[in-house]
């Protein structure tokens, strides 16, 4: 089944420590994309990618860096420089053509700072 | 840039009952708007969309949704609710070419027996 997976599900840091979020997609598409979730304030981009080798920043990329080696990758590292990074953080794929095409989600990764 | 405003955080609703998510956008040309429901822990799945042509749009799980130009709404409705309904409600716009998806900010469903 096509699909995309984020892992791990639950992620613990110490404070100070770079963490690194996976998402892989084999659904074969062109563009993915990060968001984090905080209770009352939807979904905000982080980072997102419509090509291999290319990435640009979302609305809050400050503290969070990205890689897009490979097209069915797209691994988030949340650096010691996010103030605040507990949250739940959502990776999404979809074909070429960014506001019109569907979003597919993964199920989440759930980042709490200790 | 495009917006969106879900306006209501929390809606309970009796199972069987009918049900109207408010949507409102701001966007200069016709938007492509989307419905997306998040079940707890989960990520997103799509319910329905709107790129154009007729502007009351089917979903899955029996959603529907009404794009309405003169109101800048594309309110979600479901004619009688099921408890399996329970989740978070995001309404999302999207511009032309490889502009972002803008989300809402989310309406949290609970389900009465």
């Amino acid at each position: 089944d096509g699909g995309i997976t984020q892992s791990p599900k639950y992620l613990f840091r110490k404070e100070g420590q770079n963490v690194t979020l996976s998402c892989e997609q084999n659904l074969n598409h062109d563009a993915m994309y990060w968001y984090r979730q905080d209770p009352g304030q939807g979904l905000r981009l982080i980072y997102y990618s419509q090509i291999v080798n290319d990435f640009q920043k979302g609305d809050i990329a400050e503290g969070y860096s990205v890689s897009r080696e490979k097209k069915e990758s797209f691994p988030l590292t949340v650096t010691s420089a996010q103030k605040n990074p507990t949250a739940f953080y959502l990776c999404a794929s979809s074909p070429p053509g960014g506001g019109r095409d569907t979003q597919y989600f993964g199920p989440g990764t759930r980042l709490t700072v200790l | 840039a495009q917006s969106v405003t879900q306006p209501d955080i929390h809606i309970t609703v009796s199972e069987g009952a009918s049900l109207e998510l408010r949507c409102n956008y701001s966007y200069g040309a016709t938007p492509y708007l989307f419905w997306y429901v998040q079940s707890p822990g989960q990520g997103l799945q799509l319910l329905l969309k709107y790129f154009s042509g007729d502007t009351l749009v089917q979903g899955i799980k029996g959603f529907e949704a009404e794009f309405k130009r003169s109101q800048s709404s594309f309110n979600l409705r479901k004619p009688s609710v099921h408890w399996s309904d329970a989740a978070e409600y995001f309404c999302a716009v999207g511009a032309g070419g490889y502009q972002k998806v803008t989300f809402g900010t989310g309406t949290k469903l609970q389900v009465i027996p």
